[in-house]
């Protein structure tokens, strides 16, 4: 099946700093999606990005899917946009393969 | 706006016992999926439902598992004889074929078995 990897595994951040979470995938996909799981465990949708680069406030994504690559951007990142970060993909069977996702803290 | 609810939001069962996981999927969505989070894993695909049948489904998903809507709005897991294995966030999902194949989650189920 799909290999999905996402890195940094930790990354640990000061208020107000920028940031770049990797997710690399080893086959075509037609969907790639980012979520951050909050500290309840709720999954929340991020970005529906199978390419292209979409944008929603401080959070921004590119994929290019011909390179097998996407990229989360965060910037002036806040207390709140601690937890983790999952990407995840699905090669048209309906079915999303995550990655191990990239835990974010953000200290005051 | 229009989200996936779950209940109930924690769940304990004893060992052996059978449990049964409720989502209501977005009203005009078709497709419907169930996932699980093992504490400190990552999310791991169970299985997707489509017009009444399953569609795809993973080899985690074995004979104690089995999927049902029962009714035009609810969307149900049945694990028939829990192990303490099965200790895990489970996430129902739904996606519309019109937007593509974009998953929306619910808030999730917390199965404890002791």
């Amino acid at each position: 099946g799909i290999q999905v990897e996402q890195s940094p595994p930790d990354l640990i951040l000061q208020e107000g700093a920028n940031s770049t979470l990797r997710c690399n995938f080893s086959d075509s996909v037609n969907n790639l999606q980012w979520f951050h799981q909050n500290p309840w465990g709720q999954l929340i949708n991020l970005f529906y990005i199978p390419s292209g680069t979409k944008q929603n406030g401080r959070l921004s994504a590119t994929t290019v899917a011909t390179e097998r690559y996407s990229l989360l951007y965060i910037s002036s990142s806040q207390t709140t946009d601690s937890g983790v970060y999952f990407c995840a993909v699905d090669t048209g069977r309906r079915a999303l393969t995550f990655g191990s996702g990239t835990r974010l803290q953000v200290q005051p | 706006e229009p989200e996936v609810t779950q209940t109930p939001s924690h769940q304990v069962t004893q060992m052996g016992q059978e449990v049964i996981l409720r989502c209501v999927p977005i009203s005009n969505h078709l497709y419907f999926y169930w996932y699980r989070q093992i504490l400190g894993q990552k999310v791991e695909f169970l299985v997707s439902f489509y017009n009444n049948e399953i569609s795809e489904k993973s080899e985690i998903f074995d004979d104690q598992f089995s999927v049902e809507r029962p009714d035009g709005s609810n969307f149900t897991l049945k694990i028939r004889s829990t192990k303490l294995e099965d200790s895990a966030m489970y996430f129902c999902a739904s996606s519309d074929w019109s937007s593509g194949t974009e998953a929306f989650f619910g808030q999730g189920t917390r199965l404890t078995v002791v």
